[in-house]
């Protein structure tokens, strides 16, 4: 299994452009989440979806963040727009079911930095 | 409301010596509990678990993970560091019968080997 995929690794952008994150899940797994860490506030969910469909994306910071899974094997996170204090590490993370003892399968992170 | 708290940011140990990385949960009933490990410029891997078939949990890389409900801890250990072992641990807690996305990740401890 490939394990979950994002794209790209690494984002440099300026102050106020869009940005998208891309991730894609283990294949059958139907739970996806997206993930920031900070060396000041550790890990935090961003939102999560089931079957496509997002279920809490009380993480989500401003509305300048959102977040679509438009299908089952495809997910975004845009920034638009961005701004410095949105450098963080993004990472995916997908699960079979939602069930609470299902360990997360993260992906390698999207390290973002916004000049 | 469930927390977990990982003692100590920073761990340092020589080669060949026992590894201990504190955590202690907060919760009204045992939850599940997770040990991740994530390595420079990857994402978190799961070390272990617990689901409470037993106390005493064994990961992968010669960790294991003994659960204590009267001191709420789930505290990893390994007998004999490894260069290898050097990278970041995060315990994590699952209340029962929530959804994946109720994880709660400790601040992490960052584990370094010395020669």
């Amino acid at each position: 299994d490939a394990g979950v995929i994002q794209s790209p690794r690494h984002e440099v952008t300026e102050m106020g452009q869009e940005v998208t994150l891309r991730c894609k899940p283990i294949s059958g797994h139907n739970s996806l989440f997206w993930y920031r860490q900070t060396m000041m506030r550790g890990l935090e969910l961003l939102i999560y979806f089931n079957n496509n469909v997002p279920i809490d994306d009380s993480g989500m910071p401003e509305d300048r963040f959102s977040a679509k899974m438009p299908n089952a094997s495809f997910s975004t996170l845009k920034i638009q727009p961005s701004e410095p204090r949105d450098s963080a590490v993004y990472f995916c993370a997908s699960i079979p079911g939602s069930s609470y003892n299902s360990p997360l399968h993260f992906g390698n992170g999207t390290r973002l930095t916004v000049t | 409301a469930q927390s977990v708290t990982q003692l100590g940011s920073h761990v340092s140990v020589s080669e060949g010596a026992l590894v201990l990385l504190r955590c202690n949960y907060s919760s009204s009933v045992p939850p599940y509990l997770f040990w991740y490990v994530q390595y420079p410029n990857q994402g978190l891997q799961l070390l272990l678990k617990y689901t409470s078939a037993a106390t005493l949990v064994k990961g992968i890389n010669g960790f294991e993970a003994d659960f204590k409900k009267s001191e709420t801890s789930f505290h990893l250990t390994k007998p004999s560091a490894h260069m290898s072992d050097a990278a970041e641990y995060f315990c994590a807690v699952s209340p029962q019968g929530s959804s994946a996305s109720k994880i709660i990740f400790g601040s992490g401890t960052r584990l370094s080997i010395r020669p």
